[in-house]
This record gives structure tokens, sequence and C-alpha cells, in this order.
């Protein structure tokens, strides 16, 4: 696609509910990158995947998020357990190996 | 301390001005400087990315990078309402230009017609 693609926009669901964000990234872009934008923290890094191994699991904030990509392509995030804190906009970003990220508009997750 | 400072503004300035934004870094590791704009409820949108220190023009932005100052700025040109977004930096460790960025907090802007 011309652009990175995040599904769904927005989601909301009840504490203690697991759920899966999804990135389809820039064709051809064999870096995918995941972050959370929130007010309070603003921009902050999860995971990092070149192809579809993860070298920088660093910003992942417990053991309840994980994420995977497949055929050097989509990518899952997901969130199990789920608990208000975790409410914020999950960002996806791409890009070829030595360029600039390129973002999707995110997907807004609520957590009532 | 964050690693990255920048002044959340909000900044507001009239139409045709020249806007200048900033952030400074405490970790001299950084190498790969960039600047996003993200307008209300989308994703941040690349702008400008340098490496080196001095000026890159493109249009009516130039970024500017002083690494022995540990200092970044961007600036507008002939503002327009629609560059008004939060303009947020973003850096990259090391010696690799790909990898996790770190961003400052972000910059509202406002041009007032």
């Amino acid at each position: 696609g011309a652009g990175v693609s995040q599904s769904p926009s927005n989601k909301v669901t009840e504490k203690g509910k697991d759920v899966e964000l999804r990135c389809d990234p820039i064709s051809g872009h064999t870096a995918l990158y995941w972050y959370r934008q929130s007010l309070g923290q603003g921009l902050e890094f999860l995971i990092y995947f070149q192809g579809n191994s993860a070298p920088d699991k660093s910003g992942l904030p417990s053991d309840r998020f994980s994420a995977e990509r497949t055929g050097g392509s989509v990518s899952t995030l997901t969130i199990q357990r789920t608990q208000q804190e975790d409410s914020a906009v999950y960002l996806c970003a791409s890009s070829l190996v030595g360029a600039a990220q390129h973002f999707g508009d995110g997907t807004r997750l609520s957590i009532l | 301390q964050k690693e990255v400072e920048q002044d959340p503004g909000p900044l507001s300035v009239p139409e045709g001005a020249i806007v200048s934004l900033n952030c400074t870094y405490s970790n001299s590791a950084f190498q790969y400087f960039m600047w996003y704009r993200q307008y209300s409820r989308k994703g941040p949108e690349l702008l400008m990315y340098t490496y080196s220190s001095g000026n890159k023009e493109d249009g009516r932005f130039t970024a500017q990078v002083d690494k022995s100052s540990k200092y970044i700025s961007l600036f507008i040109r002939d503002s327009q309402p629609s560059d008004s977004a939060t303009y947020l930096c973003a850096m990259i460790l090391g010696g690799t230009s790909y990898g996790k960025l770190t961003f400052g907090q972000g910059t509202i802007l406002t041009v007032h017609p």
C-alpha cells in the first residue's frame, strides 16, 4: 500500500480482555516498529523487527505484551489481560534499512 | 532528567512569522536526528532527517544540528495556518541509522491568520 496501515483505528474493551492490534507496513520495508503514545509519557518505543526477528524488545512494558511478524510483512501486537494503564494510541512505523521511519495513524485503545 | 528535552509550548504565532523549535539531548551517542509533524488524531509525519552537524533545508523548513552543544532546531519560514500541529524531535543512538527512536515531548504550534 501507499502508507503504513493499522487496524482497528479504534478499540474499546473491558479490563482483563485480550486485544490484538495489526500493522501492515509499506511494501518492501524490512524494518517495523511499534510505539505507544500517551498524554503523560509521550511517544515511547516498544519493539523493533528486522524481517521476522525482533532484535530489540526493550520497550515492552510487561510480559502481557507480545508481538510477532510473519512473512516479513504484517505484524500483530497482542496485549493480554488488559489494564486501564494500557489505554493509549499504539503506533506502527516501517522503514527501509538505514532510512527514516514512516508512521501509520495508530490504533486508539481504550480500556474500560 | 529525560534523554531528550523539548519545550511543550504551546507556541502561538501570526501567519507569516518565522518559527523556531528546539530540542536538547543529554547523550552524545545520538547520531541521527529527525523532525516529525503530527496533526490531531494522525500519526507523526516525517519532515526532516539529518545526520551531520550543520543545516539542511527543504522548502520552508530548515533543520539545524549542533552536536557539540547537543542541540537541534527546526525553523519554519513564512508559517501558514496549515502548519498548526505538534512538532516532535526524535533521534537514534549509535552507529546504525535504524533502531528505536527517542522522542521529545513535542511542541504544540498554532499559526493564526
